[in-house]
């Protein structure tokens, strides 16, 4: 199975203040196709996960531009450009690309 | 607009089965699949299988199988995942979440739509 791992477990943030999330997978997320299916979710919380950004770097309808995603191959990143009070909550990324798996999550909190 | 409704809470006795439902709505039920996916109290997220609506194929996890068992009515849109021989780590809540018609031809890999979760406890 592809093991995913966040960093870090646990981001206080200041309001307004930008905040960063590292995704690492233990090989390649790279499909047989070509894609990368790395996407990245948001739980508020006491709600079900919400999906953010698909193949890397594809905001979802409705998703705020502040959120941003990049990376390839293993590394992947999830930024948050200016965090306002309601981005609090645990975010996963997840992969497609071999089964299905998620992150451990990281828990976006303001100081 | 896309919505998944899932069943009510339920509470099992150990070695008991569950049977969960998730009714799609504001899509054609045929063209996705449904991935399970459940949530220990404050833990994070793990994948337990997917099925396709379109061809009623799956994929389980392995550390599932043999006790889980999805399935879809088609007529109802609505999805069904079933486990047996309860244990107490069990208890969690259990998410629907929308997923691709087939396991590895993807075309966005994401969970985009999820239910609203149901808890399921296991306690004698």
């Amino acid at each position: 199975d592809i093991v995913m791992t966040q960093t870090p477990l646990s981001s206080p943030v200041t309001l307004g203040q930008p905040a960063s999330i590292s995704c690492r997978s233990s090989q390649s997320l790279v499909h047989s196709d070509g894609n990368t299916y790395l996407s990245w979710l948001q739980q508020r919380p006491g709600q079900p996960p919400r999906l953010l950004i698909y193949k890397i770097s594809n905001r979802f309808s409705g998703v705020p531009d502040r959120f941003s995603g990049s990376g390839a191959g293993t590394d992947f990143t999830l930024k948050i450009s200016r965090v306002e009070a309601e981005d609090v909550g645990v975010y996963y990324c997840t992969q497609a690309t071999q089964f299905r798996t998620f992150g451990q999550g990281t828990k976006v909190e303001i100081k | 607009q896309v919505q998944l409704v899932q069943s009510g809470a339920e509470v099992k006795k150990p070695g008991a089965s569950v049977k969960v439902s998730c009714k799609a709505s504001g899509y054609t039920f045929t063209s996705y699949g449904i991935s399970w996916v459940r949530q220990a109290p404050g833990q994070g997220l793990e994948w337990m299988g997917w099925i396709s609506a379109y061809n009623g194929n799956t994929n389980y996890a392995q550390k599932l199988q043999g006790r889980v068992t999805m399935t879809t009515d088609t007529s109802t849109s609505t999805a069904y995942m079933e486990l047996r021989s309860l244990r107490s780590d069990d208890t969690a809540v259990y998410y629907c979440a929308r997923d691709e018609r087939y396991f590895d031809w993807l075309l966005n890999g994401a969970f985009d739509y999820w239910g609203q979760g149901t808890l399921v406890t296991v306690s004698s």
